[in-house]
């Protein structure tokens, strides 16, 4: 969807290096969600942000919400094989209760 | 708790033909919604049902249409299928609007090939 832009499209990075995935709205956002997907399957939840400013962290994942900017950033510490796969950010653009996807950020990470 | 379910897993039509495919929610949860993530197109809003109404539809034509039941399980049908009909459908739940955060909750997918 144009009116969420996920960067990188993809990105592989060795064993052991950070990296920053961005998710930027052309609108307000009432809620962001980030999840990952491994290749042709169900997406996993793995965060929710509904303030501007929150920041959220799951193992060595952290997510932040800037507000004011409209984006999102998703910040992976020391990468490991098992982070491969695809992170969506999704958002609820209009508090209609339908969340609407990014293009995704295929992530590839090698031992 | 079992989650998500969807069948079947893959599914080969032929154009002109129908598909209907399933979903069964999470226990509890009265809200289903259908995406499809077609290769090079990302993951695109179908529909939304909640407490057996539509509640709101992506941009697609008629042709794609669904239903819910009074278990909140749904279905969704694809009639005269095209070849770009081809792709992954995928299934979520969520406890419904006026619950809090909508957290979805999605299902494995059904693979559709259109031949």
């Amino acid at each position: 969807s144009q009116e969420l832009e996920q960067s990188p499209q993809s990105l592989i990075v060795q064993e052991g290096k950070n990296l920053t995935i961005n998710c930027t709205s052309s609108k307000t956002l009432y809620g962001l969600y980030w999840y990952k997907q491994k290749y042709g399957e169900g997406l996993i939840f793995l965060m929710m942000l509904q303030k501007g400013g929150e920041e959220k962290s799951h193992e060595k994942i952290t997510a932040k919400l800037d507000e004011k900017k409209q984006q999102s950033s998703l910040h992976i510490t020391a990468s490991q094989p098992s982070h491969a796969g695809i992170y969506l950010c999704g958002a609820d653009m209009d508090s209609s209760y339908k969340l609407i996807f990014g293009s995704g950020t295929r992530l590839l990470v090698r031992p | 708790e079992a989650g998500v379910t969807q069948s079947p897993t893959h599914l080969i039509k032929t154009r002109g033909q129908q598909a209907t495919l399933r979903c069964s929610p999470i226990s509890g949860h009265t809200s289903v919604y259908w995406y499809q993530q077609a290769l090079g197109l990302g993951l695109q809003f179908l529909l939304w049902y909640d407490e057996g109404e539509e509640r709101n539809r992506g941009n697609f034509p008629p042709r794609f249409s669904g239903r819910q039941f009074p278990n909140y399980s749904s279905e969704l049908n694809v009639n005269a299928l095209e070849l770009e009909d081809s792709a992954l459908y995928l299934c979520a739940s969520s406890p419904g609007p006026g619950s809090g955060a909508n957290v979805l909750t999605f299902g494995a997918g059904s693979r559709l090939t259109v031949l």
